[in-house]
């Protein structure tokens, strides 16, 4: 098993949709977790970051932890065509010596 | 506050060449880290420097390479380039990472011919 997976994708939500985005990680251990964007060409910029169990919401996004599961995901609710882009799980995984592992991202299209 | 600045934004090298890159973390970060990014592998970590001491190394050959300085702006260097080497070099810092994440700079875009 990868350190961090996502779901490659292409995920293609229509305007308005929510998009759901899932990640899971190999270390039980593990604290904290960050998702980021990255559009076309540029580099990625971190828009959310979680460390509990549950849901935090931060406007549009909400990050769910489930540290049980191994698993942590994004929802974007009422998608926009700005949104369209690459979105990267990472990991700050502390059987590495809290080595930061990124996903190899999920790539979202809204279209609309 | 000026962001995460790295040097060259492009290069295009010959295989065989060595090559050096350049990155300045945004100020009071002492934390750098540097990651290779192809369309095929996602970003891979290089390694991690915190306070001049790598503190960990990602599973690349040893002709990667890394440093850092005092001001805690940080080099990595490539020797003997091959053509797989062609990727986005993206640098990332951080006050703690595993509090705040990592903020990255534009990277720099190398070319191996």
């Amino acid at each position: 098993q990868k350190e961090v997976e996502q779901n490659s994708g292409p995920l293609s939500v229509p305007e308005g949709a929510i998009a759901s985005l899932n990640c899971t990680y190999s270390d039980r251990g593990s604290q904290s977790f960050f998702w980021y964007r990255q559009y076309s060409g540029k580099s990625p910029e971190l828009i959310m970051s979680i460390y509990s169990n549950g849901d935090k919401e931060d406007g549009r996004f909400t990050a769910q932890l489930n540290k049980a599961s191994q698993y942590v995901s994004l929802l974007i609710r009422d998608s926009q065509p700005s949104d369209s882009a690459t979105y990267l799980c990472a990991v700050n995984l502390s059987n590495t010596g809290n080595q930061f592992y990124f996903g190899t991202g999920t790539s979202l299209t809204v279209i609309p | 506050k000026a962001g995460v600045t790295q040097t060259p934004r492009y290069l295009i090298k010959t295989r065989g060449q060595q090559v050096t890159l350049s990155c300045s973390p945004i100020s009071g970060h002492r934390s750098v880290s540097w990651y290779q990014q192809t369309p095929g592998q996602g970003l891979q970590f290089l390694f991690e420097y915190f306070s001049e001491t790598q503190r960990n190394k990602g599973n690349f050959p040893g002709r990667f390479s890394g440093r850092q300085f005092s001001n805690s702006r940080s080099e990595m260097n490539v020797s003997t380039l091959e053509l797989g080497d062609s990727a986005l070099y993206l640098c990332a810092s951080s006050l703690r990472r595993e509090l705040y994440g990592y903020t990255f700079g534009s990277g720099t875009r190398l070319t191996v011919v």
